[in-house]
């Protein structure tokens, strides 16, 4: 099956890093896409992974792993506003329109 | 423009009432989808319309149906629903081809099922 597990809560100080781990199991899949979710909030996408290895964008940075079916979502700088539910997803091959989540993962920062 | 419009925000509705949800995104993707969300639970994927043209049912019950009139637009009927319905329903768009992996979502409407 497909399936994406992720640590259901995190907590961490403003300022500091944060990694917010996903694994998965699949039998392919195209790369590896992260979302942020305020409550009330609709998902927004923050990076993607196509290939193994390390993407930065700005505070924001997340990795792949194809060997270890593992990937994660690093978070630099904490700010108060990163406070929300992060949601590593993918894209099976041969169904490329159903994009499944993963399990989500809460992001307390505290002062 | 690169926003998904829904609406209404908020719904709610009987049982034995007839409702319909509204998506509409002006970015020219024509993938569109249904995604429901519980609280404290991921998106689970409803629907899919690529082309305007139903590609995914996830095994949704005959009381949801998805309409797309045009590449802008996606509705959601709804009738006969049960108070387990209540969720969040997420609307969302992206280009079509494998390496677009980008969905572009809506703020949600939030509906509850009395």
């Amino acid at each position: 099956g497909q399936s994406l597990e992720q640590p259901s809560e995190v907590t961490a100080v403003e300022g500091a890093i944060v990694q917010i781990n996903c694994t998965y199991q699949t039998s392919g899949f195209y790369g590896l896409s992260w979302y942020q979710q305020h409550d009330g909030g609709a998902p927004t996408f923050l990076s993607y992974n196509a290939l193994d290895g390390l993407e930065e964008t700005g505070r924001f940075s997340s990795f792949l792993s194809r060997s270890d079916s593992y990937g994660y979502l690093l978070l630099q700088e904490l700010q108060m506003k990163d406070s929300a539910s992060y949601f590593c997803a993918f894209r099976p091959q041969g169904g490329y329109q159903k994009v499944t989540f993963g399990t989500g993962t809460k992001l307390q920062v505290i002062p | 423009d690169t926003e998904v419009t829904q609406t209404p925000k908020h719904l709610v509705m009987g049982m034995t009432n007839k409702k319909s949800l509204k998506c509409e995104q002006h970015m020219g993707h024509r993938a569109m989808y249904w995604y429901k969300q519980k609280a404290k639970k991921p998106p689970e994927l409803m629907f899919v319309y690529s082309y305007e043209k139903l590609s995914i049912n996830e095994s949704v019950p005959s009381r949801f149906s998805p309409e797309c009139p045009n590449s802008s637009l996606l509705n959601l009927h709804l009738h006969a629903l049960q108070p387990e319905d209540s969720a969040l329903y997420l609307c969302a768009s992206s280009p079509t081809g494998a390496t677009n992996e980008k969905l572009f979502f809506g703020s949600g409407t939030q509906l509850s099922v009395l």
